[in-house]
């Protein structure tokens, strides 16, 4: 069973706004980490965010965490064309051992 | 290429007949998990290794299927007499765990399973 659901299902934009998808969990995690998979292709590890920290940048990347709510947020900036792809939250949750669970993700079209 | 990388990326077979996927993680990792992905769904954990040893199943993964890691390097995975709800991406990551630290996995592209 999926322990995180990304908000919005499908997001569409024009390139250079800026895109914000969410992710809700439902368990206490060590960390939260979110992936980019493009059309029929493996998952692309983005950014991890360890559970004592909420707010981590990368490039145009911001993600913020808020344990208190279980959620997490993925902020892509200046959006580009190449940007379009699913986005998936993905949680390793405490006492799981080493079990990752991945979100539904968020469609993101970025319209050239 | 020193990426994860699985074969065969397709694989089209008849219900009732058994297939294999292999995957390569990355030279120095030693962890190696296997997902399986429907359309429109998020990968759902199966299994994972730390070097040869199996460590965890999930409920998901039926009697039918099986993984190994003989050597700690490769992995394959087996499908027994395959149904049609077996039609799905296969996904194998790998990642290097050291004591203390957040584990990211690296992803390969995927074997695509379709069962007639």
């Amino acid at each position: 069973s999926q322990q995180g659901e990304e908000d919005p299902q499908a997001l569409s934009i024009q390139e250079g706004e800026n895109a914000t998808m969410n992710c809700s969990y439902k368990t206490s995690i060590n960390n939260l980490q979110w992936y980019r998979q493009n059309s029929g292709r493996g998952l692309v590890h983005l950014i991890l965010i360890r559970s004592n920290e909420r707010e981590k940048h990368s490039g145009r990347l911001r993600v913020t965490l808020d344990t208190s709510k279980k959620s997490s947020s993925l902020l892509i900036t200046a959006s580009r064309a190449a940007d379009t792809a699913s986005y998936f939250c993905a949680t390793d949750a405490l006492g799981t051992g080493n079990q990752f669970y991945f979100g539904t993700g968020t469609s993101l079209t970025v319209i050239p | 290429d020193t990426g994860v990388s699985q074969d065969p990326r397709h694989k089209i077979t008849k219900r009732g007949q058994n297939v294999t996927f292999r995957c390569d993680p990355i030279s120095e990792h030693n962890r190696l998990y296997w997902y399986r992905q429907t359309l429109g769904q998020g990968p759902e954990f199966l299994t994972y290794f730390q070097n040869e040893a199996q460590l965890e199943k999930s409920r998901l993964l039926s009697d039918r299927f099986s993984a190994e890691r003989p050597k700690g390097s490769f992995s394959t995975l087996e499908i027994q007499r395959t149904e049609q709800g077996d039609s799905a991406m296969y996904l194998c990551a790998s990642s290097l765990r050291t004591s203390g630290a957040a584990d990211t996995q690296y992803f390969g592209p995927g074997t695509r399973l379709t069962v007639l």
